[in-house]
């Protein structure tokens, strides 16, 4: 089955500063890659997501391409927000569009 | 559209216990699923099924049985609660198409669980 790697928080941060959550995965094939956000004591919303290699899958300023040789789906953003702060999940799709999830990667972010 | 609903939001239960967690989507979505979160341990698949009548066992199965009658609803079964389930419980649901390998989920609020 699939497995995830996703680097291990918190990752701490300043307001305005550089984002780079890791993130890589076996899989069998070449599945859908998403990334997920849980904001404090929500569900899971997809954040941005690619279907096939070197797609680059971009949302709310933050961005990740699908790397086919390196197998990794790492999330970037140029300028975090207070607002950012949340759990991010990195999960390739399986059969049936089941998901494996990462363990997560948890962001503060500091005024 | 509401999306995808779960009821209840909390649950106690005491060891031994059975209780159904409910799941409905109202997206006409052909596959869904259940998972649980732990901490440090990210979502793990329980069950899931690709449409009415048929269910498929995830990663953690054990203690959990899950029944699809229709294509609405997703119904999660603890047959003897026991404290390792104590969890957050969350569904997700996601379109049949096979655009390409895998479909975005949606996923419900949750249902947060704790067996004493």
């Amino acid at each position: 089955g699939n497995s995830v790697t996703q680097m291990e928080g918190p990752v701490t941060l300043s307001e305005e500063a550089f984002l780079t959550i890791n993130c890589t995965y076996t899989a069998t094939g070449y599945p859908s890659l998403f990334w997920y956000v849980q904001y404090p004591g929500e569900g899971l919303q997809l954040l941005l997501k690619a279907t096939k290699a070197d797609d680059k899958g971009s949302n709310k300023g933050f961005e990740a391409t699908y790397r086919k040789e390196t197998t990794s789906f790492h999330l970037e953003k140029g300028s975090v927000q207070v607002s950012d702060s949340a759990v991010y999940f990195c999960a390739p799709a399986g059969g049936y569009s089941t998901l494996t999830f990462g363990k997560g990667t948890m962001l503060l972010v500091s005024p | 559209n509401a999306g995808v609903t779960q009821t209840p939001k909390f649950q106690v239960l005491k060891t031994g216990q059975s209780m159904t967690l409910q799941c409905a989507q109202d997206m006409n979505h052909e596959y869904m699923s259940w998972y649980r979160q732990d901490p440090g341990m990210g979502l793990r698949l329980i069950h899931y099924s690709v449409g009415a009548g048929i269910t498929d066992q995830g990663e953690v199965p054990n203690g959990y049985n899950v029944s699809r009658s229709t294509t609405e609803d997703f119904p999660l079964r603890l047959l003897s609660a026991a404290p390792s389930q104590t969890s957050v419980y969350f569904c997700a649901s996601s379109s049949h198409k096979k655009v390409p390998v895998g479909n975005e989920q949606f996923f419900g609020p949750g249902t947060r669980l704790t067996v004493l």
